[in-house]
């Protein structure tokens, strides 16, 4: 399997503008996870989804933030609008119920706003 | 709230040695705790997993234990290699309710290993 896939990898855009991002979970995960990690907050939880439903989104920082799961193989988490103090990389994992439920994450997408 | 703290935040140490890492909690209410290690600029890798009912994991070089009681885990590396600078974090899973699929991160802790 390629595991997680997300893209961009690297997006910089202006102050005000809209972003998505975008992930591929690992076929077969039916939990999937937006991780924001920045260096004076760590690795923060944002949302998650079990079988394309949010379970928990008490991560998400403001109304600018929302995520989507259309389908078992895609997601998005878009940010409208955007500000400085967005820039973070932006992980996305995924996880099976089962084999332990060890969680696998993608290489990140590395967003600079300004 | 589930809190969880890495020990040392750095640690550098010569070729060769065997050194330990630690994490702490405060809530033993956990499905299981993982331990990562994130290399500059990538993605996190997983390096071990232990369930809630397990004491420990091993992989190679590496040994996990966790003990709910005291609400700490250590990952011991063996024969430490430059090769295992990363920065390596710790993962809570809780246990019930809309905390299953929550994973807890401590801040890491960054290891460097000079030749």
């Amino acid at each position: 399997d390629a595991g997680v896939i997300q893209s961009p990898r690297h997006e910089v855009t202006e102050m005000g503008q809209e972003v998505t991002l975008r992930c591929k979970p690992i076929s077969g995960h039916d939990y999937l996870f937006w991780y924001r990690q920045t260096m004076m907050r760590g690795l923060e939880l944002l949302i998650y989804f079990n079988n394309n439903v949010p379970i928990d989104d008490s991560g998400m920082p403001e109304d600018r933030f929302s995520a989507k799961m259309p389908n078992a193989s895609f997601s998005t988490l878009k940010i409208q609008p955007s500000e400085p103090r967005d820039s973070a990389v932006y992980f996305c994992a995924s996880s099976p119920t089962t084999s332990g439920n060890t969680i696998y994450f993608g290489e990140g997408s590395w967003l600079t706003v300004v | 709230k589930q809190e969880v703290t890495q020990i040392p935040a750095a640690l550098s140490v010569p070729e060769g040695e065997n050194l330990v890492l630690n994490c702490s909690f405060t809530d033993s209410a956990i499905y299981n705790l993982q331990w990562f290690r994130q290399d500059p600029g990538k993605g996190l890798t997983s390096l071990l997993l232990i369930q809630s009912s397990q004491r420990e994991q091993t992989s190679g070089r590496l040994n996990a234990s966790l003990d709910k009681s005291s609400g700490r885990s250590t990952l011991y590396i063996a024969a430490s290699q430059p090769g295992d600078s990363a920065t390596y974090l710790c993962a809570l899973r809780g246990a019930g309710g809309t905390s299953y699929g929550k994973l807890t991160f401590g801040q890491g802790t960054i290891l460097t290993v000079h030749p």
